[in-house]
């Protein structure tokens, strides 16, 4: 299972764009990059998964390089609600014959968002 | 519609007790995962069930951990003769199948062990 290394802490003011950078550079072939959020006392939510270049929903962008070496996650305009912490991981589905499933979560970026 | 939900929301047992956790996957989803989650710690990966595969049990830390599924619904977590070490939030989540990357998690049953 490719390892991701992420800061641990960020601070941002309200209507700042926030950039979370996170490293995986022993992603696998197969292996795609996802984003999750979580607030205190509930279980993470899904924010945006991507292969390569950028991917683009209604509540963030994800950019990845050529390489696929690193990932950013850009959330635009954040505001108070966007504090939380973000967790990047890198996986392959099972049922793409790779193996077992499973999302490795670290410890996430922890983002405070100051009034 | 409903969301995966867990029961008991809390649970407080002295060590040594065995106790079980549920889970009611989201309706239609195949693939359902259990994960511990300490305190101001990320997620550790338990067990993964898909379907009517044999589940992926590689997460479990001891054989003091079992878990179950029924076809493709409930999910029971159950821990025998519980340490201090097993006190945690207990994460289920669902997806619509192993190849999805979009997990839906339920908001978690926090376990104590006195």
């Amino acid at each position: 299972l490719a390892k991701t290394t992420q800061p641990i802490s960020m601070d941002s003011y309200e209507g700042q764009e926030v950039n979370i950078t996170c490293s995986h550079n022993n992603i696998a072939t197969n292996d795609y990059i996802t984003w999750y959020q979580q607030f205190p006392s509930q279980g993470p939510r899904f924010i945006i998964q991507g292969y390569k270049t950028k991917v683009t929903n209604e509540v963030a962008s994800l950019f990845i390089p050529a390489d696929r070496k690193s990932s950013t996650l850009s959330l635009p305009r954040v505001s108070l609600s966007d504090t939380a912490v973000y967790y990047c991981l890198v996986g392959t589905p099972a049922d793409s014959g790779a193996g077992s499933y499973q999302l490795t979560f670290g410890k996430g970026t922890k983002l405070s968002v100051i009034p | 519609g409903a969301g995966v939900s867990q029961s008991p929301s809390n649970k407080v047992t002295e060590k040594g007790k065995d106790v079980e956790l549920r889970c009611d996957p989201i309706s239609g989803h195949t693939a359902l995962y259990w994960y511990r989650q300490r305190l101001g710690q990320g997620l550790e990966f338990l067990i993964y069930f898909q379907g009517n595969s044999a589940p992926d049990k590689s997460g479990l830390p001891s054989d003091r951990f079992s878990a179950e599924r029924t076809g493709e619904s409930v999910s029971t977590l159950t821990i025998q003769r519980t340490q201090q070490e097993d006190s945690a939030v207990y994460l289920c989540a669902s997806s619509l199948s192993g190849a999805s990357y979009e997990q839906y998690f339920g908001p978690g049953t926090r376990l104590t062990v006195t």
